[in-house]
């Protein structure tokens, strides 16, 4: 399996709605990733998990919490977004060293109403 | 902080046109460098990526990078391009004993025939 998936395709939600994007890889890579791609925009690193641990928070806000429940599980857990918020969110792993490649997932396409 | 510059924001070229796409990158140590494509609709694709030894290295799809340290850059090159190229092009660096990569801001590459 060398592949990342990520569910669900694309998610509607209300601003005072609670949901969550998983993430779930099968290739024993270390560190798992969120990313936000807006539209005909780069992705903007969010969070990195090294060994189910948080390593970075690009400053996220807190309406985005992050989880790893183990080493193959990434969630992205979603409460109070703004409309400003809709996005393309991509899950990504990599291998050790990093060097070696990222591997990303087709994202969930997020729209805040 | 580590940056990334994609100077060709938009390209436009006929089938059989020759394509260089330049990456600029803004860190003095070890870096990892990365080239994904994203065509229309779909999720990022690794087309080739730097991580040690030669410095000119192949990707897929007929596409090559060539890594010149001395002046940062890790330009992207295809002999012959083809309608299906149409897509947008992401430079992307990983800064060595790090987890983090960033993207450039892309190059959106048209393709006539």
């Amino acid at each position: 399996d060398t592949e990342v998936t990520q569910t669900p395709k694309h998610l509607v939600m209300g601003m005072t709605n609670k949901k969550s994007l998983k993430c779930e890889q099968h290739m024993g890579h270390r560190a798992m990733y969120w990313y936000k791609q807006k539209a005909k925009k780069p992705p903007e690193l969010m969070f990195v998990y090294s060994y189910e641990k948080l390593s970075i928070n690009e400053s996220v806000p807190s309406r985005f919490s992050p989880e790893c429940p183990n080493s193959s599980l990434l969630n992205l857990h979603l409460h109070a977004l703004q409309p400003e918020d809709s996005a393309l969110y991509l899950c990504a792993s990599s291998q050790d060293p990093v060097g070696y490649g990222y591997t990303f997932g087709s994202g969930t396409r997020l729209t805040v109403v | 902080a580590q940056s990334v510059s994609q100077h060709n924001h938009h390209v436009i070229l006929s089938e059989a046109a020759s394509l260089e796409l330049g990456c600029n990158y803004s860190y003095g140590g070890t870096v990892n460098l990365f080239w994904y494509v994203q065509y229309p609709g779909q999720h990022l694709q690794l087309l080739l990526k730097y991580f040690s030894g030669d410095p000119l290295v192949k990707g897929i799809k007929g596409f090559e990078a060539e890594f010149i340290k001395s002046k940062f850059s890790f330009n992207l090159r295809k002999p012959s391009v083809q309608w299906s190229d149409t897509a947008e092009y992401f430079c992307a660096v990983n800064a060595g004993n790090t987890d983090k990569l960033i993207f450039g801001t892309g190059t959106r590459l048209q393709v006539f025939p």
